[in-house]
């Protein structure tokens, strides 16, 4: 079974604050992905990477950097944090190619509230 | 750009069936996923489409029209534990090149007695 674990499950941090969310995978994944998700406004891609190294801009990167450092490892940085940035943040990988057209397995997602 | 469209919430009785819709636009069509999301959990993986048609499996199908941009997921013989957000996602080509999903909002699912 794919297993995309999170850092934390929940996390509470105040206003200005360097926030780090770590998510990783164990099944060799090429493909990561950061979402977060708002009461009426679903999914919204935050940043994706295709390959250590290689990030590429989602829907909503802004406020948000991420490191990949390594295959395994995704990790999404708040550089200063703000209330705005309270909400759901999902993290998912996929493997590239193969017949299930990527198929993404999601993390438990960590619920950040940010006072 | 991408752009999904699906009902906000239905209601449908146990042991029933229900439809939910998604249409889309999308640059580069590869691929429509639907996802399963209860309460608090992450989404989970229910069907994929690429070409036009229907694919069952088991209680749940999903079918597919590229030409006209639209899908649907049926599901059958509903019961209580089918209450759960529906997510239609689309795989079609980022500004940068890349092949992405782009989700839809949902749709929040109520099974009742």
């Amino acid at each position: 079974d794919v297993k995309v674990t999170q850092s934390s499950r929940y996390l509470v941090k105040r206003t200005g604050e360097k926030v780090f969310l770590e998510c990783v995978q164990d099944m060799d994944h090429e493909n990561m992905f950061w979402y977060r998700q708002d009461p009426g406004l679903g999914l919204r891609l935050i940043y994706f990477s295709y390959d250590v190294k290689m990030k590429e801009k989602g829907d909503i990167p802004e406020g948000y950097s991420v490191s990949r450092e390594k295959k395994e490892r995704f990790s999404l940085i708040l550089e200063s944090a703000s209330t705005n940035q309270t909400s759901m943040y999902l993290c998912a990988s996929s493997f590239s190619g193969g017949t299930d057209g990527e198929t993404q397995y999601f993390g438990p997602g960590t619920r950040l509230l940010v006072l | 750009g991408q752009n999904i469209d699906q009902p906000t919430e239905m209601t449908a009785t146990e042991g029933a069936i229900v439809q939910i819709n998604c249409t889309y636009q999308t640059s580069g069509f590869n691929g429509l996923f639907w996802y399963q999301q209860h309460a608090g959990e992450a989404p989970t993986f229910l069907s994929y489409n690429v070409l036009d048609g229907l694919e069952e499996k088991g209680r749940f199908s999903s079918f597919l029209s590229r030409s006209k941009g639209y899908s649907y997921l049926l599901l059958k013989e509903l019961q209580m534990k089918d209450s759960a957000s529906y997510l239609c996602a689309v795989r079609g080509q980022s500004s940068g090149g890349s092949y992405i999903p782009t989700f839809g909002r949902g749709t929040s699912l109520i099974v009742h007695p």
